[in-house]
């Protein structure tokens, strides 16, 4: 079983600054991948970054970049000159064997003060 | 490609009645997965087919829910009777298993209001 832990319900960041989602998982694999989806109002679940387990380099993807410590089993999310854009609720999760059976954590409503 | 495409993206019913989700996974795509999203419970997996196959169904609520998959481009969700707490957005995804940086893909979702 895995589980996946969101302790900040809300964040707010103000526009062009940097803020760092938090994320905790639990899981007894060996072989998983943590992932960032971001969900605007529109309600599409939007990919945001990807981390393999396995991968000690941790992922980036233009402004976007983790923090992955496998010991702690943490998994936060910097997001870099954020952009009103970046509004969004932000869901961590994990999944054994790829990209399969993900299981979410509960999300962070993450508001982007111009 | 037009991504995951679900329908409809809004219903309304009435508590009895049956309904049906439709989705159409990204062309080329083998593995399909059905999420539930509540507020009190989050985003839950409900079911998953790989190859058309139902490969685990232990998210699905009760013998009111079933899935198919009668092809490699089509899948329903079904509710049959209806109940208000089946009230939630009804996801669809998909991905092609095997790939090294394997991704799912979601659609917009069905927001189903059971009255």
């Amino acid at each position: 079983a895995q589980t996946v832990t969101q302790s900040q319900p809300e964040m707010s960041v103000q526009e062009a600054e940097t803020v760092t989602l938090s994320c905790t998982y639990d899981t007894s694999e060996s072989d998983y991948y943590l992932f960032w989806y971001k969900q605007p109002p529109s309600r599409q679940m939007i990919l945001v970054i990807r981390q393999e387990a396995y991968k000690q380099q941790n992922a980036t993807e233009n402004r976007f970049s983790v923090n992955f410590q496998k010991a702690a089993k943490s998994f936060s999310l910097k997001i870099s000159d954020s952009q009103l854009g970046d509004a969004a609720m932000y869901f961590c999760a994990c999944a054994r064997g790829s990209a399969r059976q993900l299981t979410f954590g509960s999300g962070t409503q993450l508001t982007v003060l111009p | 490609d037009a991504g995951v495409i679900q329908s409809p993206r809004h219903e309304v019913t009435e508590m009895g009645q049956e309904v049906t989700l439709r989705c159409k996974p990204i062309s080329g795509h083998n593995s399909l997965f059905w999420y539930r999203q509540t507020m009190m419970r989050g985003l839950e997996l409900l079911i998953y087919f790989n190859n058309n196959v139902p490969i685990d169904d232990s998210g699905m609520p009760e013998d009111r829910f079933s899935a198919k998959m009668p092809n490699a481009s089509f899948s329903t969700l079904k509710i049959q009777p209806s109940e208000p707490r089946d009230s939630a957005v009804y996801f669809c995804a998909s991905s092609f298993r095997g790939l090294p940086d394997e991704k799912l893909f979601f659609g917009s979702g069905t927001q189903l209001s059971v009255l």
